[in-house]
């Protein structure tokens, strides 16, 4: 069953560096995202990407991040400069299409831990 | 603005039947989706409604009212497998795609 992959499942980073996390949604679907969850908390919604643009975006979501799909298959978030607070899990979803039902696949997540 | 409440613990004992209920303020959405979590996992889709009424998947069913702005899960035949935590999320008509997620209920299932 295809499946949504995430790499590195946990990454530590020094406050102020860049981080990309790398996710590989499942091949035949159009809608990307990504959504931040911190321990114990609820998903929050960052950003959804579609034809190759950003669709939406939270008010998380600022000018520190940004997303690209550089190729037919990889999807990244790059955080520019970590801050404490960004410490989170942190998904990629996808989906297939808009009609009949809204069921995102989530990949497994990556954990990230900023010192 | 958007916001949904689910309450955030349920116990109950293998074999019984829970309800986990949702209630939304938000000037509307597409449809009402229910995700699972375990402990240290991603989140999986469980259920949709787009239409009132009870929508079954085995175990599970989900229920969407938009009159009454309620909705629930109904997880039947429990199992411990089932103790995780369930999340109901909306997809408001903001035209890209955004998805808000309610804060959780953490389901205890006791032997």
């Amino acid at each position: 069953e295809p499946e949504v992959t995430q790499t590195p499942s946990h990454q530590v980073t020094q406050m102020g560096q860049e981080v990309i996390l790398r996710c590989v949604p499942i091949s035949n679907h159009l809608y990307f995202y990504w959504y931040r969850q911190i321990l114990g908390q609820k998903v929050e919604f960052l950003v959804s990407f579609y034809n190759n643009e950003i669709s939406e975006k939270s008010e998380i979501f600022d000018d520190q991040f940004s997303v690209e799909r550089p190729d037919g298959s990889n999807f990244t978030l790059k955080i520019r400069s970590t801050k404490l607070e960004d410490s989170a899990m942190y998904f990629c979803a996808s989906r297939a299409s808009t009609g009949g039902t809204d069921t995102q696949y989530f990949g497994p997540g990556t954990r990230l831990t900023v010192l | 603005g958007q916001s949904l409440e689910q309450p955030s613990e349920v116990t109950a004992v293998e074999g019984a039947i829970v309800q986990i209920n949702c209630t939304y303020q938000t000037s509307g959405f597409y449809g009402l989706s229910w995700y699972q979590q375990h402990d240290g996992g991603a989140p999986t889709f469980l259920s949709y409604n787009a239409l009132d009424g009870l929508e079954e998947t085995g175990r599970f069913s989900s229920f969407l009212s938009r009159s009454d702005s309620y909705g629930y899960l109904l997880l039947q035949e429990l199992q411990m497998k089932d103790s995780a935590s369930y999340f109901c999320a909306v997809r408001p008509p903001t035209g890209g795609f955004k998805t808000i997620f309610g804060a959780g209920t953490r389901l205890f299932v006791k032997a």
